[in-house]
């Protein structure tokens, strides 16, 4: 089957500590994303990139690493400078970076850091 | 990207067409009109994008005014599976990198 698959479904830390979330697609997509959602609010972009080595800065990309060594992977690491943590990670792909391709999503990372 | 309003909530029955509307009035020439929903707990779900032209697919038709100021997805039978958080979206053909999702319409499905 081919998708977007993201692990762990849930992950616990602790403050202070920097996690590394994984996303992995087998769609051959060039572009990648990864999205934040806080309770009760829309999708907001942490980074995203277009093709292998070489990524952008979303709207909130402080406090967060990735890397893109692979076509088909870019994890991201929630590192400790992030000041609110906790929340609901959404990784995407797409086949190119233009308006007219469509995003697709994996089933999310919840995180919760305590 | 242009901005987007949508009504917070909606309700519909089972088996009747849901009409989820979206304005989108400065919204420019080389913007699609994209449709995503969300279920509970889990990763958003393309449904149907458009630039000017009416589209359908298996899951909805999307329905774009002439001028291109507002647009309304259409569930033609609604099922209690289709209960979700329902996102348009505006995005220029150029735009690399990303889609802005504002607060969407919770539609519920009642039987």
């Amino acid at each position: 089957d081919g998708g977007i698959t993201q692990s762990p479904k849930y992950l616990f830390r602790k403050e202070g500590q920097n996690v590394t979330l994984s996303c992995e697609q087998n769609l051959n997509h060039d572009a990648m994303y990864w999205y934040r959602q806080d309770p009760g609010q829309g999708l907001r972009l942490i980074y995203y990139s277009q093709i292998v080595n070489d990524f952008q800065k979303g709207d909130i990309a402080e406090g967060y690493s990735v890397s893109r060594e692979k076509k088909e992977s870019f994890p991201l690491t929630v590192t400790s400078a992030q000041k609110n943590p906790t929340a609901f990670y959404l990784c995407a792909s797409s086949r190119g970076a233009g308006g007219s391709y469509e995003q697709y999503f994996g089933p999310g990372t919840r995180l919760t850091v305590t | 990207d242009a901005k987007t309003t949508q009504p917070p909530s909606m309700d519909c029955a089972e088996g009747r067409a849901a009409n989820l509307p979206c304005n989108h009035s400065t919204i420019s020439g080389n913007e699609y009109v994209y449709w995503y929903r969300q279920i509970h707990s889990q990763g958003p779900q393309y449904i149907i994008h458009g630039l000017k032209n009416n589209e359908t697919n298996e899951m909805a038709s999307l329905i774009i005014t002439e001028d291109r100021k507002s647009s309304t997805l259409i569930l033609p039978h609604a099922t209690l599976r289709d209960t979700a958080v329902y996102y348009c979206i505006v995005r220029a053909y150029n735009a690399g990198n990303m889609l802005t999702f504002g607060g969407g319409t919770r539609l519920m499905v009642k039987p």
